[in-house]
C-alpha cells in the first residue's frame, strides 16, 4: 500500500536513448510533480500537473515530457538522453493547496 | 516566482546539542512551509510543516519558527542524535507550487 511509487528505481542507458520513468499514487491527490536531484542533492522541481494545468519549469529541456493518463499517473518521458540527464527523479504529489506533498522513492537515471 | 534561501549548506555538531537551520522567501503570499529529511539513497520526507498562521510549531526534539514580517523561518532539532544525520530541507508553498531551499547536510558526531 506504498502511496506514491516509481518504477524503475534503477536505469541505466546508452546515450541518444529514449526512456520513461512511471509514477502512481493511491492517495487521491490532484497534484502530481516531477523533481531532479543531482549530485549535489539540489532538489529541482521540473512539472507539476493536476487535472488542470501543467506548469512546466522553463529550465528543462523539451526532451523531457509529462505524460498523465490518469489522476493517478504521471510518466515521465526522456528523449535522446545526455549524460546530463543523469540524476535521481522523483516523483510527488500532493492535495489541493499548501497540502503535505509526499514523494515517490526515486529512480536512479545514469546515463553512459 | 518565490526564491528559497537556506543556511548553512553543512552542518557538524556533536551529539546532543543543538542544530538551527534557517530559510528566508521572497513572496509574501507562501502560505505553507514544510521541512524535510533526507537520509542517504532515500526519499524526502516531511519532518514537520508550519502553516502562515502560526508563529511557531513543535513536535518533540523539533521546532519550526516562522517569521511572515522577515519572511524567514527555522528548523531547530535539540538533543541531537546520530540518526539525525541526514539533508534536510526547508520549501515554502504558493497553492499547489513548492519551492525548495538548497538544502542543508546534517551530522551529528557521536
Amino acid at each position: 500500500d506504498t502511496a506514491v511509487s516509481q518504477t524503475p528505481k534503477y536505469l541505466v542507458t546508452q546515450m541518444g536513448n529514449d526512456k520513461s520513468i512511471k509514477c502512481e499514487q493511491n492517495l487521491g491527490h490532484d497534484t502530481m510533480y516531477w523533481y531532479k536531484q543531482d549530485s549535489k542533492k539540489f532538489l529541482k522541481i521540473m512539472f507539476s500537473y493536476n487535472n488542470k494545468e501543467l506548469i512546466i519549469n522553463e529550465t528543462v529541456p523539451n526532451r523531457f515530457s509529462p505524460k498523465s493518463p490518469d489522476k493517478a499517473h504521471l510518466n515521465l518521458h526522456i528523449n535522446s538522453l545526455e549524460l546530463g540527464d543523469s540524476a535521481v527523479y522523483f516523483c510527488a504529489s500532493s492535495q489541493g493547496k499548501a497540502g503535505q506533498e509526499f514523494f515517490g522513492p526515486g529512480t536512479r537515471l545514469t546515463v553512459l | 516566482g518565490e526564491n528559497v534561501e537556506q543556511h548553512p549548506s553543512t552542518l557538524s555538531v556533536q551529539e546532543g546539542d543543538s542544530a538551527v537551520i534557517k530559510c528566508t522567501y521572497s513572496d509574501s503570499a507562501s502560505n505553507y512551509f514544510p521541512w524535510y529529511k533526507q537520509e542517504l539513497g532515500k526519499r524526502p520526507q516531511l519532518i514537520i510543516d508550519i502553516r502562515s498562521n502560526v508563529g511557531e510549531k513543535k513536535d518533540q526534539r523539533i521546532a519550526v519558527t516562522l517569521n511572515k514580517t522577515a519572511k524567514h523561518f527555522s528548523l531547530h532539532i535539540t538533543e541531537t542524535q546520530p540518526e539525525d544525520s541526514a539533508v534536510y530541507f526547508c520549501a515554502a508553498s504558493i497553492g499547489n507550487q513548492f519551492y525548495f531551499g538548497t538544502g542543508t547536510s546534517l551530522t551529528v558526531i557521536p
